[in-house]
């Protein structure tokens, strides 16, 4: 079964500071995507990749970095952080040829 | 604007019914068709899928109806048991090139099967 793995899990960050989530997968997958899940949102695409070295902007990329140095990892990066980023965040890996998603556990991040 | 709409925020349906979840799209492009379910605390995990060339697809107790020229897509579920008691998301995805897909999600129904 698709491994996807975030971390961290939880993170609390202060306006202004910097803040990367990292996203692994163990399964090969060409595509990954960074959802944020809010309430009366339902899950929005950030950045996604087709592959090592490949970043997309998806429906709202504003304040968001995408990085996506091999096939197994691909990281979000709020060089700003604002409250408005407080959000639980999913990493997700698949999607070739429109199959399965496999999502992470999610990241729950803060920003005070 | 919202590309995948779905039409409630949530529902109620007694253990044992039958239940539709709807979702409207506006992409033209989109050829794959999804439900998710989601549990609270827990990722979303694929639930039932089709293509656009299929109108129907059936896995057990769920079935996925493709509706091209409505851009509409629903889901059935029958004899809907507590379990069931979830967040269930739709999404539309297109391709952007080759193999490459992007799937864009709905804002998800609360369904609550009651006893």
């Amino acid at each position: 079964e698709a491994a996807v793995t975030q971390s961290p899990r939880n993170k609390v960050a202060v306006t202004g500071g910097k803040v990367t989530l990292s996203c692994n997968q163990t399964n090969n997958h060409n595509n990954m995507y960074w959802y944020r899940q809010d309430t009366g949102h339902g899950l929005r695409l950030i950045h996604y990749s087709y592959g090592a070295g490949s970043t997309e902007k998806g429906d709202i990329p504003d304040g968001y970095k995408a990085s996506r140095p091999s096939q197994e990892n691909f990281s979000l990066i709020l060089e700003l952080a604002t409250p408005s980023q407080t959000s639980v965040y999913f990493c997700a890996s698949g999607g070739d040829r429109g199959n399965t998603l496999y999502f992470g556990a999610g990241t729950r991040l803060s920003v005070l | 604007g919202q590309q995948v709409k779905q039409s409630s925020p949530s529902l109620t349906v007694q253990e044992g019914g039958i239940l539709i979840l709807n979702c409207d799209y506006e992409n033209d492009m989109f050829d794959y068709f999804a439900w998710y379910k989601k549990y609270p605390d827990n990722s979303p995990t694929l639930l039932i899928s089709v293509r656009s060339n299929v109108d129907k697809r059936e896995d057990g107790r769920f079935t996925v109806f493709l509706n091209k020229s409505g851009k509409h897509f629903s889901l059935h579920i029958t004899a809907s048991q507590p379990e069931d008691t979830a967040v269930y998301l739709c999404a539309a995805g297109e391709n952007s090139g080759g193999s490459n897909y992007k799937l864009t999600f709905g804002k998800g129904t609360l369904l609550t099967v009651t006893p």
